[in-house]
């Protein structure tokens, strides 16, 4: 069965700094998708960034970017110039080409000292 | 377009009492998935469907029913329930394999047993 693991239960980071989220995950599959998604207090579950496993360019959206390193099975989360609205939990997820079924991290809790 | 509507946002039962949580689409998506979320757990899948009439077993399905009649609703039902079923649910949807793989979450329902 598929795992993911996200080592750092808490993180903080100064306002304007950049800070990197870890994640690590288990498969023997070369197909796959992954995640980051983000929770705010609010609960709504919001998409931040993904990944597909063939692309070998690492998915950036604005002051969000990834390190995608397949063969280490490592999937880290950088968030550049970072902002009190970035403050949330942050969930890492897997889901394998063909079963479209997530596995879920057990969270990052990032907050964001201003 | 509403998206994706989770039905009641809050609910607190006495052990033993039964009740159904909605989750309402109308996107026409054709897979939706219920999701429970435990602190320091991360979500894990409950149960999911791949279209109308159709639903299967997730990671912890035990202590639920659901039921897809209608393409836009999926229902989770708790016959009996039990203070270890407090929790967050979430409701999921994605339009179909291959088409969309990031899922859209409703805003979830916070159970609480007693």
């Amino acid at each position: 069965a598929q795992t993911v693991t996200q080592s750092q239960p808490e993180m903080s980071v100064q306002e304007a700094e950049t800070v990197t989220l870890s994640c690590t995950y288990d498969t023997s599959e070369s197909d796959y998708y992954l995640f980051w998604y983000k929770q705010p207090p609010s609960r709504q579950m919001i998409l931040v960034i993904r990944q597909e496993a063939y692309k070998q360019q690492n998915a950036t959206e604005n002051r969000f970017s990834v390190n995608f390193q397949k063969a280490a099975k490592s999937f880290s989360l950088k968030i550049s110039d970072s902002q009190l609205g970035d403050a949330a939990m942050y969930f890492c997820a897997y889901e394998r080409f063909g079963n479209e079924k997530l596995t879920f991290g057990t969270g990052t809790r990032l907050t964001i000292i201003p | 377009n509403a998206g994706v509507t989770q039905t009641p946002k809050f609910r607190v039962l006495k052990t033993g009492q039964s009740m159904t949580l909605l989750c309402a689409q109308d996107m026409n998506h054709e897979y939706m998935y219920w999701y429970r979320q435990d602190p320091g757990m991360g979500l894990r899948l409950i149960h999911y469907s791949v279209g109308e009439g159709t639903t299967a077993k997730g990671e912890v399905p035990d202590g639920y029913n659901v039921s897809r009649l209608k393409k836009q609703n999926f229902l989770l039902g708790l016959e009996s329930a039990a203070p270890s079923q407090t929790s967050v649910y979430f409701c999921a949807t994605i339009p179909a394999i291959g088409v969309k793989y990031e899922q859209y979450f409703g805003p979830g329902t916070r159970l609480t047993v007693t």
